[in-house]
C-alpha cells in the first residue's frame, strides 16, 4: 500500500546551518505530497505542498521538490533559526488512497543558538 | 485560510468520567473530518474518519464504544472518550479536509489539539 518513509531524528543543528530532512514515498498513481510542521504543544500546520512531479513547494524559507524518478520529497532550508525547532511530518494523499492522508513518523528538529 | 478550532485544548478528568472534544471548521464546510491520537514523541495515529450525517469509520484496533464520534453538521465533529482511564491520556488532534478548487490537492487543516489527562 501507499506509505511514506521519513528520516529518523532527532536532528540537532546550530543556527544558520543547512537543513535536509529526507522523505521517500511509495504510491500507486500520482499522489500529492505535503510537509506539515508541529510546534511544541500545538497541532499540525501545513508547511508546503506539491501536487505533481517536478513541482517545488516553498514556504518560510523551506523548500521541497516532488521527484518522481526517486520517489522523494526532501525538505530543505538554507539557514535554520531557533524558531524552526519543531517536529516535521511528510505526508501523501491522492485518489488512489481514497484521499486519505498517510504520514511519516515525524522528524524532530532542534536548532541551538 | 482555512481554520479548524478544537476545544478544549487541555482537559483533566477523573477515571470513569466521559470527556467530549469538539472540532469545528470555522470558515469552510467539512464533509469529512479525521481524528488522530498522538503519543509523546510519536507520529499521528489515525483513529477514525468522521463523515457528516453518517457513522464514523474506525481504524482497526480502535474501540468504537470507547471513542464515540458524532458529525452532526458540516462544521462540527465531536469525539467523546467514554469512561476514560489513565491509559486514554493522550494528545488528540482533529483535522478537516478542504477541497481546493481548480483540481488542486485536498489539504488537511488541523486543530491545535486537545491534551487529555485522566487521573
Amino acid at each position: 500500500g501507499d506509505s511514506v518513509t521519513q528520516m529518523e531524528g532527532p536532528v540537532t543543528l546550530s543556527e544558520e546551518a543547512f537543513l535536509t530532512i529526507n522523505c521517500t514515498y511509495t504510491a500507486t498513481g500520482y499522489p500529492s505530497l505535503f510537509w506539515y510542521v508541529q510546534y511544541p504543544g500545538e497541532g499540525l500546520q501545513l508547511l508546503l505542498k506539491a501536487t505533481k512531479a517536478d513541482d517545488k513547494g516553498s514556504n518560510k524559507g523551506f523548500e521541497a521538490t516532488y521527484r518522481k524518478e526517486t520517489t522523494s520529497f526532501h525538505l530543505e532550508k538554507g539557514s535554520v533559526q531557533v524558531s524552526d525547532s519543531a517536529v516535521y511530518f511528510c505526508a501523501l494523499s491522492g485518489q488512489n488512497t481514497g484521499n486519505q492522508f498517510y504520514f511519516g513518523t515525524g522528524t524532530s528538529l532542534t536548532v541551538i543558538p | 485560510g482555512a481554520v479548524v478550532s478544537q476545544h478544549p485544548s487541555w482537559v483533566i478528568c477523573k477515571s470513569g468520567t466521559s470527556v467530549k472534544i469538539e472540532c469545528r471548521s470555522l470558515d469552510f464546510q467539512a464533509t469529512t473530518m479525521f481524528w488522530y491520537r498522538q503519543f509523546p514523541k510519536q507520529s499521528l495515529m489515525l483513529m477514525a474518519t468522521s463523515n457528516e450525517g453518517s457513522k464514523a469509520t474506525y481504524e482497526q484496533g480502535v474501540e468504537k464504544d470507547k471513542f464515540l464520534i458524532n458529525h452532526a453538521s458540516l462544521t462540527l465533529s465531536t469525539l467523546t472518550v467514554t469512561s476514560a482511564h489513565p491509559e486514554d491520556s493522550s494528545f488528540y488532534i482533529c483535522s478537516a479536509r478542504e477541497l481546493l478548487g481548480g483540481g488542486g490537492a485536498n489539504v488537511l487543516t488541523f486543530g491545535a489539539g486537545s491534551r487529555l489527562t485522566v487521573l
